[in-house]
Order: structure tokens, then C-alpha cells, then sequence
């Protein structure tokens, strides 16, 4: 089946790092991206990761997937308060076509 | 800013009316998906179109369809509105249809459709 989830809600201090996690079903997923959206905004593409691979840093930007457990997370290092959005977290089964996007993770960062 | 623009940016319907959305996609990408995104939650894919053929539905009724012109800007048309109908639009424009590499999908900001 196709499901990703997510956790509905983060809270983090300005400067501390956040992490965010996600879960999926579908193996034959190739990539698995993740995206921001602000109020009122579109989605905005962050990172993707291929499924081969268990890393990938870009700048504040960390990605783990455990492809066996099927879990993927987001490490935003020195989180600010520019970084308070929904994060979404999303599978393309059967490696293209269309996105199964989980329920998205809100981001609060206080000071 | 992705180049993917949207119109309208709102829209407001009566049940059974039936409204089309436009969306234009990024300079040089040939497909452009369609997602419906409800209140909280996650977006759904509804269709998307390459090089103006439909290539792949997800769970969504007939009343449903859409078009893509050569140019390969987009419509959504939804007939016969319903209240749950009532959402956030979101069209993506990506660049190579099938299996293109990451298949990184750059999404326009969307028109809130709201049904009474």
C-alpha cells in the first residue's frame, strides 16, 4: 500500500537542532523528498534523497533513510525561527509519477 | 520562486457549479501534475499530464478532468462542485514525464477553492 506519516507537531528552541521523522510503505519508492510550506504558500522543494542511499547533508540539511525500517528523517541544524513551516515528507511509488506526500509535521521555533 | 504559476489565487463556488483552474509550468519542463490539498492535511495527487496526454490518476471521480495544451500550461476543470470539494489546488511542473531522473516536482502556490 501507499501511506507515509508523519508526526503532526515539533516545538525547538531557537539555535537547537530539530529533527523530524517520517515513515512510508511502498519499497519500490525511488526518491524520497522532502518539502516545506509556509502560511498561504505553495510547496517548496528542500531535498530529496535516492533510495540507495543512507545520507545526504546539503548546508543546515540532514537526511537519513533506513531503508529497511522504512523511516526517513530531517535534521534542520541551528533551527530559526525563518524555519517554523509545515515540513512534508513524501514517496514516489513505482519511482515516478506521483507524489504520496504524508499529513506534514508543523514546525514551531520559539525563542 | 519556481516559475509555476497558478490562477485564479481564489475562488469562491455554489455546489453544482463547475470551475476551471490554470496553471502555467517552469520554462523548458513538459509535465505538470495536479494535487488537492484539504485543510491540514497532506496534498493529494489528482492526475498529471505528459506532453499533453493524461499519465496516471489517483483516486478521484470523473468530474475530474483536465487538459494540457502544447505550450504545456495547464487546466483543471471539476464539474458539479461538492462542499468537500473545498480546498488548496497545487499544480507541479516537472521536466521529464517518465522516470526522469529525480522527478523533482516544483509546485506553483496554489488556488484556494471554496465551495458554499
Amino acid at each position: 500500500g501507499e501511506d507515509v506519516e508523519q508526526s503532526l507537531f515539533l516545538s525547538v528552541r531557537e539555535g537547537d537542532s530539530s529533527v523530524i521523522n517520517c515513515t512510508y510503505t511502498d519499497s519500490s519508492s525511488t526518491y524520497l523528498y522532502w518539502y516545506k510550506q509556509e502560511p498561504g504558500a505553495g510547496l517548496q522543494l528542500l531535498t530529496y534523497i535516492f533510495s540507495n542511499m543512507d545520507m545526504k547533508q546539503d548546508q543546515r540539511l540532514t537526511v537519513l533513510l533506513n531503508k529497511k525500517d522504512k523511516h526517513l528523517s530531517l535534521r534542520i541544524a541551528d533551527t530559526q525561527t525563518g524555519d517554523s513551516a509545515i515540513y512534508f515528507c513524501a514517496e514516489n511509488p513505482g519511482g515516478y509519477n506521483k507524489l504520496i506526500f504524508g499529513a506534514g509535521t508543523r514546525l514551531a521555533v520559539h525563542p | 520562486e519556481t516559475g509555476v504559476t497558478q490562477s485564479p489565487t481564489h475562488l469562491i463556488k455554489t455546489r453544482g457549479q463547475q470551475v476551471t483552474l490554470r496553471c502555467s509550468s517552469q520554462s523548458g519542463h513538459n509535465t505538470v501534475s495536479w494535487y488537492q490539498q484539504a485543510l491540514g492535511q497532506g496534498p493529494q495527487f489528482i492526475f498529471q499530464y505528459y506532453r499533453e496526454e493524461e499519465n496516471g490518476r489517483g483516486n478521484f471521480p470523473p468530474r475530474f478532468s483536465g487538459l494540457q495544451f502544447p505550450n504545456y500550461s495547464s487546466e483543471l476543470n471539476v464539474n458539479a462542485l461538492e462542499l468537500d470539494d473545498s480546498a488548496l489546488y497545487l499544480c507541479a511542473s516537472s521536466g521529464g514525464g517518465v522516470a526522469a531522473g529525480a522527478n523533482e516536482q516544483f509546485f506553483g502556490p496554489g488556488t484556494r477553492l471554496t465551495v458554499l
